[in-house]
């Protein structure tokens, strides 16, 4: 099973921030975040992972919690492109292990 | 090399047929993941390789799959006896594990229709 919660669906405004939440609250203390998302009828795409700073690349933000039970990805000013359902999974990193997608969290970004 | 590639894209098949699928990894990734994914339901495992070797199945890979990565490049996923709850997405994915590792790149998935 998934070992986090993520809500089911969200809408954002095109220009403005997606806020996603994820829930993840038992978490061990070498396990990272790491968030996908998959636009329709293509494969998962990779956007960012963490393990217990803020990360930031091109794509998104990455805020994880002090006490790394929950985490926000950010896209900072979200397009129709955006549009997709997004992943949110714990694993441990460089074993290359397998990722347990859960639901997942649909965006709609409208117009 | 610009990812990993997967043929075919969609495949439509008769229930009781046998069909295979290839999965390209991307060249300097020693593991290579199959997935499953249903509608409306997110990416499910159903085995792993690392080199050539098959290290983890699924038990949602029944006696009727079976996959192979004959030289630890490319990879096969053949379902014997399709049935029409074998319709899906199969999704591959290839990532570096060990020293230098590198995340997960999954493939654009073939699409079984069972019918």
């Amino acid at each position: 099973d998934a070992k986090t919660t993520q809500p089911t669906s969200m809408d954002c405004a095109e220009g403005r921030a997606a806020n996603l939440p994820c829930n993840h609250s038992t978490i061990s203390g070498n396990e990272y975040v790491y968030w996908y998302r998959q636009i329709h009828s293509q494969g998962p795409q990779y956007i960012i992972h963490g393990l217990k700073n803020n990360e930031t690349n091109e794509m998104a933000s990455l805020i994880i919690t002090e006490d790394r039970k929950s985490s926000t990805l950010i896209l900072p000013h979200a397009t129709l492109r955006d549009t997709a359902v997004y992943y949110c999974i714990v694993t441990f990193r460089g074993q290359g292990g397998k990722l347990i997608f859960g639901q997942g969290t649909e965006l709609s970004v409208k117009p | 090399d610009t990812g990993v590639s997967q043929d075919p894209r969609h495949k439509i098949t008769k229930r009781g047929q046998n069909v295979t699928f290839r999965c390209d990894p991307i060249s300097e990734h020693n593991r290579l993941y199959w997935y499953r994914q249903t509608l409306g339901q997110g990416p499910e495992f159903l085995t792993y390789f690392q080199n050539e070797a098959q290290l983890e199945k699924s038990r949602l890979l029944s006696d009727r799959f079976s996959a192979e990565r004959p030289k630890g490049s490319f990879s096969t996923l053949e379902i014997q006896r399709t049935e029409q709850g074998d319709s899906a997405m199969y999704l591959c994915a290839s990532s570096l594990a060990g020293q230098g590792a590198s995340d997960c790149f999954f493939g654009q998935g073939t699409r079984l229709t069972v019918v």
